[in-house]
């Protein structure tokens, strides 16, 4: 079965950068989505494709996927950003899978 | 604009079953592939189920594969799951999300409802 990697937490101050990474093989082949879970609420998309964002999501989000790893970019956290946050990809022998879950910890 | 309310969830026995359902509003129901997912208390989130516009296909996890059944009525705009023989493992949040294009990103989730299989 396929398998996503992601880093338990990510801690970074107001303003600055944070990088969520995920990792799977060769999962620059696949398209991957992010999703955003704030405590308590239901995941939102927040990336899709690999680097598009839907309407409402601020530009303050990108994302990449080049080899073994894909990567959310945050720039310019704020507060509001703080969340768990998940890589979703489909593959023909696993169906959908999720990563593990990043935490992003808001100093 | 688009919405999903998921119902049905509660306390059940292990071996009992349940049927959850998901009403849809705000947009064509029957363009749509839909998908359930799941997640455990303090876990992350695990893929279901997945069914096509017209119901005709049908996908599960291995996880529930025989026990679970997904289904849908484009009349109603409703999707549904059926769950036997749950385990104390089924004890979960179960999301309804609408799937953007077949295999696809999950665009939409609803608030999602909390099935409790225990004792």
């Amino acid at each position: 079965s396929y398998v996503l990697t992601q880093s338990p937490s990510v801690s970074v101050a107001p303003g600055q950068t944070a990088r969520i990474t995920c990792g799977g093989n060769n999962i620059g082949s696949k398209s991957v989505h992010w999703y955003q879970q704030r405590p308590g609420q239901a995941p939102v998309l927040v990336v899709y494709d690999d680097s598009d964002r839907p309407s409402g999501i601020p530009e303050r989000f990108s994302g990449s996927n080049s080899g073994n790893t894909a990567t959310l970019t945050i720039s310019r956290v704020e507060a509001g950003d703080e969340a768990d946050y998940y890589c979703q990809v489909w593959d023909s022998s696993s169906d959908y899978v999720f990563g593990t879950g990043t935490k992003v910890t808001v100093l | 604009q688009v919405q999903l309310v998921e119902s049905g969830g509660g306390l059940v026995k292990p071996g009992g079953s349940l049927r959850l359902s998901c009403a849809a509003s705000g947009f064509t129901f029957s363009d749509y592939y839909m998908s359930w997912i799941r997640q455990a208390p303090g876990k992350g989130l695990e893929w279901v189920s997945y069914i096509s516009s017209s119901g005709g296909t049908v996908y599960y996890a291995d996880s529930v594969k025989g026990r679970f059944t997904i289904s849908r009525d484009n009349g109603k705009k409703s999707l549904d799951l059926e769950m036997n023989s749950l385990r104390a493992e089924d004890t979960a949040v179960y999301y309804c999300a609408r799937v953007k294009y077949s295999y696809g990103y999950l665009d939409y989730w609803g608030q999602g409802t909390l099935v409790t299989v225990s004792s």
